[in-house]
């Protein structure tokens, strides 16, 4: 097991509406990525947070936004749902010691988003 | 669990015998190129990595090779097992800057082992 968690592990919504999805990192991770994984693809960069500040974006409209907490868990927000916004949308924590670093990143299991 | 193998290139081995897979990526000033296995239900789990300065490196039963004369890698993993069996991705680390290492994925492939 990574250690990393997400919650919930399914949601449905409709089309218009808001959602916040949740990541608990690994322990002693301070910085967490975000992707968005459709159906049959590889997962794409949505942002990342490094000790609670956006540490780089991917390319995805505003209505996709983030938090992080000073216990380093986070949280992905999007607004005015679209249906192409169904996918498992993926977290990984990584050990970076500074924003320069690359570390592994560690994976949860996703939350699976249905857009109806 | 969700099928991430939809739609994605396929390769079926016998048990025992070994697998090749195979990923072009496409920026040559990327620095890092990991391998990621995904099991259906699962998020990627972390199998090797390669840095650009390197054509080769070994783990427990994978091997992963670096062209970057074709930007190329693959992955080999010896002796496959039915426990192989999942979606293999590459991935790159294109740094954009400002301390941010995103992962850029590749289209995936679906190993198969035939028991």
């Amino acid at each position: 097991e990574t250690g990393v968690t997400q919650s919930p592990t399914h949601l449905i919504k409709t089309r218009g509406q808001q959602v916040t999805l949740r990541c608990s990192s690994q322990s002693g991770h301070n910085t967490v990525s975000w992707y968005q994984q459709a159906l049959g693809q590889g997962p794409q960069f949505i942002f990342q947070y490094y000790r609670e500040e956006e540490n780089g974006r991917g390319n995805f409209p505003p209505r996709f936004s983030g938090l992080q907490f000073p216990n380093y868990s986070s949280e992905l927000n999007v607004n005015a749902l679209e249906l192409d916004d169904s996918a498992l949308y993926l977290c990984a924590s990584s050990p970076s010691t500074s924003s320069m670093a690359y570390n592994e990143q560690f994976f949860g299991p996703g939350t699976r988003l249905t857009v109806l | 669990g969700e099928s991430v193998g939809l739609h994605l290139p396929t390769l079926s081995v016998q048990e025992g015998d070994n697998s090749i897979i195979n990923c072009a990526y496409s920026n040559s000033a990327s620095d890092y190129f990991i391998w990621y296995k995904q099991e259906s239900g699962k998020g990627p789990q972390f199998i090797i990595d390669i840095r650009s300065n390197m054509d080769k490196r070994q783990g427990q039963r994978v091997t992963v090779l670096l062209n970057k004369t074709v930007k190329h890698l693959s992955l080999q993993i010896a002796a496959t097992q039915p426990g192989d069996s999942a979606v293999y991705f590459c991935a790159e680390i294109p740094y954009s800057g400002a301390g941010s290492y995103q992962l850029t994925f590749g289209k995936g492939t679906k190993l198969s082992v035939i028991p």
